[in-house]
């Protein structure tokens, strides 16, 4: 199967700061998602991104499929950005996940 | 438009015990995908059901089985408890298209089993 890899694992910032994550695929993925998990184990959906650029709000998430990487942008942290950030493909049936990016922002 | 639910939200259990985990998905969706995330990892993919058969499965043993119900709702079912088996379990549900493709997956809230 293939492999999902995250960077950076930790990341802290202050408020305000902007911050890029990445997520790199071993193989060709059919669909990307990135998640939001909360403090209760929520996982939220954040983007689905099999390709091409999109934004919402202070969130933003590129793809690039033939390159095998995407990336989740996030501008003007607030501390409500706080939580593990994943991002997962589907090769088949299955979702792939990441590790995770742990995001602290601090006041 | 309702989106997944899942119950219970807690459940402790005794190794060598059976528990049922219940998943039901979202309106318009056929498919309905269980995952297992263990503490600080990401969710691992356990199988998925569709059309209320096996339509892939991860690396977990057979003591790990499943249903889905007509109304595509579906259960998880674990059989012979380990102390391993202590995670939050994850129901997704999402729709397969005819040529094959999924749409995106959205998860429910998750039950957390402790078993001691």
């Amino acid at each position: 199967g293939i492999q999902v890899e995250q960077s950076p694992p930790d990341l802290i910032l202050q408020e305000g700061a902007n911050s890029t994550l990445r997520c790199n695929f071993s193989d060709s993925v059919n669909n990307l998602q990135w998640f939001h998990q909360n403090p209760w184990g929520q996982l939220i959906n954040l983007f689905y991104i099999p390709s091409g650029t999109k934004q919402n709000g202070r969130l933003s998430a590129t793809t690039v499929a033939t390159e095998r990487y995407s990336l989740l942008y996030i501008s003007s942290s607030q501390t409500t950005d706080s939580g593990v950030y994943f991002c997962a493909g589907t090769s088949g049936s299955r979702l792939t996940f990441g590790e995770g990016t742990q995001l602290t922002v601090n006041p | 438009e309702t989106g997944v639910t899942q119950s219970p939200t807690h459940l402790i259990k005794t190794r060598g015990q059976q528990v049922t985990l219940r998943c039901s998905s979202q309106s318009g969706h056929n498919t309905v995908s269980w995952y297992q995330q263990a503490l600080g990892q990401g969710p691992q993919f356990i199988f998925q059901y569709y059309r209320e058969e096996e339509n892939g499965r991860g690396n977990f043993p057979p003591r790990f089985s499943g249903l889905q119900f007509p109304n595509y709702s579906s259960e998880l079912n674990v059989n012979a408890l380990e102390l391993d088996d202590s995670a939050l379990y994850l129901c997704a549900s999402s729709s397969l298209w005819r040529d094959r493709r999924y749409n995106e997956q959205f998860f429910g809230p998750g039950t957390r089993l402790t078993v001691l």
